[in-house]
């Protein structure tokens, strides 16, 4: 059901940067903000991005988060072996919320 | 800070319905919108729905007809019922606290609780 477009996987060596995108509609990215969740294995999701390109306090600022037009990214610079997880977009989308397909990040 | 914990049977049968509570230690649920969202094993997340803490609600659409999110404010809790369950209805459940600047329609989730693993299953 999703309507949030993500690559299935992104991978990079640590410190290298990996860019993560989300691609959605005038309905949903277009009208609205995007938040970006972080899932480490066997836990639940995190807030990782908020407001388009917010960092909630304890969130390293190697992630970024931008938005333009129907579309998102999520930018994690220095890549460490720690930010192996998965990774969602979010937004509301008319009245109701839609996540992202997730991508896995794999640090090589 | 606020931490929120899901209890509720693991497994229920096909056909029945599914009611998971959710209850918010650390704060008031007062003056906050709440939220259901589940992820079948190894797929994504999905949301269900939410409930201000004066009882309106908004549903998934496709989700909508078997639905019904409560809440109790005397005892800091908010309910999420599920009819009709199929096995397609497996996943962990998670419950999250809203958070918003302009309305709940630009909310994010945060915190969530720690989620609970729920089988649909004879």
């Amino acid at each position: 059901q999703s309507v949030l477009t993500q690559p299935p996987s992104a991978s990079g060596t640590p410190g290298q940067r990996v860019t993560i995108s989300c691609s959605g509609s005038s309905s949903n990215i277009g009208s609205n903000t995007v938040n970006w969740y972080q899932q480490l294995p066997g836990t639940a999701p995190k807030l990782l991005i908020y407001s388009n390109n917010q960092r909630p306090s304890g969130v390293p600022d190697r992630f970024s988060g931008s938005k333009s037009g129907t579309s998102a990214s999520l930018a994690i610079s220095g890549l460490q072996s720690e930010d192996e997880a998965d990774y969602y977009c979010a937004a509301w989308d008319d009245s109701f919320h839609v996540f992202g397909t997730g991508t896995k990040v794999t640090v090589l | 800070q606020v931490q929120l914990q899901e209890s509720g049977p693991g497994l229920v049968k096909p056909s029945e319905t599914l009611s998971l509570t959710c209850t918010v230690s650390g704060g008031s649920i007062s003056s906050y919108y709440w939220s259901w969202i589940r992820q079948p094993p190894g797929k994504g997340l999905e949301w269900i729905g939410y409930i201000y803490y004066s009882g309106s609600t908004n549903y998934n659409p496709s989700l909508k007809s078997r639905v019904t999110i409560s809440v109790d404010t005397s005892k800091n809790q908010f309910s999420l019922k599920l009819s009709s369950v199929t096995a397609a209805d497996t996943a962990v459940y998670y419950c999250a606290k809203m958070n918003t600047w302009f309305g709940e329609l630009s909310a994010w989730f945060d915190p969530w609780g720690q989620g609970t693993l729920v089988t649909v299953s004879s």
